[in-house]
């Protein structure tokens, strides 16, 4: 099992260009994340999905979107990419709280800068 | 919503010293506390967790201690090592809260 992926791995953009981020899962996982994490900050999470066809957003979802169109992918958006945009972002993947966790299995990250 | 406040931010130890790591949560629904390890330019990868139903669990060096009244979990690690150095977050989950509150890291250094 490949377990959770992210492409790319590092990328730049200018201000004003756009991308997107891709996270894929084989673990059959219901929910995913993703989190942005940058010096001092800790996790903070962008936006979430606890299933096929539903996202919610978490902390800090301005400048995003999301979707979700199969269960194993998670795709992250930015229209209008901003300096305040740099960071490493990580998605993450879990099993439902029905089942009383939520480990979160994090992909190896994409790291992001914007000129 | 829940609020995970994690002290201290920074810790540095000998090797072969005792470290502890404190959270503090705010939702008395949460029921699910994970701590995660994150080594430097590594992804955080889950290394002990607890529900609400026990107060204590160990693997080897590892331990974590819960404590629901006063809504406080802990993190020790024995006899430390250097390769114990990374980040170590710990987080909160459950009842109506899906998605987990990570607090805001702790800096361990194990000096040799």
């Amino acid at each position: 099992n490949a377990g959770v992926t992210q492409t790319p791995k590092f990328r730049v953009l200018k201000t004003g260009q756009s991308m997107t981020l891709l996270c894929a899962q084989d673990m059959n996982h219901e929910y995913m994340y993703w989190y942005r994490q940058d010096p001092g900050m800790g996790l903070r999470l962008i936006h979430y999905s606890v299933g096929e066809g539903t996202t919610a957003k978490g902390e800090v979802p301005d400048g995003y979107n999301v979707s979700r169109l199969k269960k194993q992918n998670f795709l992250l958006g930015l229209e209008s990419a901003a300096p305040s945009q740099t960071s490493v972002y990580f998605c993450a993947s879990s099993y439902s709280m029905d089942r009383g966790y939520n480990e979160q299995f994090f992909g190896p990250g994409t790291r992001l800068t914007v000129l | 919503g829940e609020n995970v406040e994690q002290h201290p931010s920074t810790l540095s130890v000998q090797e072969g010293d005792s470290a502890v790591i404190k959270c503090t949560y705010s939702d008395s629904a949460s029921n699910y506390f994970p701590w995660y390890k994150q080594e430097l330019g590594k992804r955080p990868q889950l290394i002990i967790d607890i529900r609400s139903n026990v107060g204590e669990k160990k693997d080897q060096r590892i331990a974590v201690t819960l404590n629901k009244t006063a809504k406080h979990f802990s993190l020790h690690i024995t006899e430390t090592q250097p390769e114990d150095s990374a980040v170590y977050f710990c987080a909160a989950s459950g009842g109506s809260n899906y998605k987990p509150t990570f607090g805001k890291g702790t800096l361990l250094t194990v000096n040799p």
